[in-house]
């Protein structure tokens, strides 16, 4: 099957803009996990998407946002992007909680 | 809130010797547990995972975990360390009630020959 997709690999922004990620979850799935991985910052959770929803969202500015599309896939939006936006974002999609994430290779967000 | 230490950032072992990676959590209720590995540039990677029923869980690439609910813990072992397994290891306790994990600072191990 299929992994977790995410597109595109690598993204360069200035300062001030936008930056629109996407990730296609394994079929089947429908819980879609996003996590920021910054250098020396670890992961940390940013959103979480079921059925369409969210369903929570991590300690993060509003300028973070996503959504969840019919089809599962989802896209996180980050407007008004800052340096410190600089990281590695992962997504993840999971089939139930017990069976835990399964992760993309993410996209390397850099903002100069 | 709960919370997952590793208390090593790095270890160094020797190619064939054994391994013990660290993990403590903070959780009110019965964790869901879980060990990830993560590659340079890459995603994580689901090891094993505990969430009830026998302490000691088997992985893949063989690795084991032993969940030892009176210290909180959740120590990630190899017998005898591969130099492809240097990599980052995470561990992650899931919250069933925020419904995300919370992941601990990570473990970098070095291997070597």
């Amino acid at each position: 099957e299929a992994g977790v997709t995410q597109s595109p690999t690598h993204l360069i922004k200035t300062r001030g803009q936008q930056a629109t990620l996407r990730c296609s979850p394994i079929s089947g799935h429908t819980s879609v996990y996003w996590y920021q991985q910054a250098l020396g910052l670890g992961l940390q959770f940013l959103l979480w998407y079921d059925e369409g929803e969210e369903r929570n969202r991590g300690n993060f500015p509003p300028r973070f946002s996503g959504r969840q599309f019919p089809n599962y896939s989802s896209e996180l939006n980050v407007n008004a992007l800052e340096l410190e936006d600089s990281a590695l974002y992962l997504c993840a999609s999971s089939r139930g909680e017990v069976y835990g994430y399964t992760f993309g290779s993410g996209t390397r967000l850099t903002v100069v | 809130a709960q919370s997952v230490t590793q208390p090593d950032i790095h270890i160094t072992v020797s190619e064939g010797a054994s391994l013990e990676l660290r993990c403590n959590y903070s959780y009110g209720a019965t964790p869901y547990l879980f060990w990830y590995v993560q590659s340079p540039g890459q995603g994580l990677q689901l090891l094993l995972k505990y969430f009830s029923g026998d302490t000691l869980v088997q992985g893949i690439k063989g690795f084991e975990a032993e969940f030892k609910r009176s210290q909180s813990s959740f120590n990630l072992r190899k017998p005898s360390v591969h130099w492809s397994d240097a990599a980052e290891y995470f561990c992650a306790v899931y919250n069933t009630n925020a419904g995300k994990s919370t992941f601990g600072d990570g473990t970098t191990l070095t291997v070597k020959p």
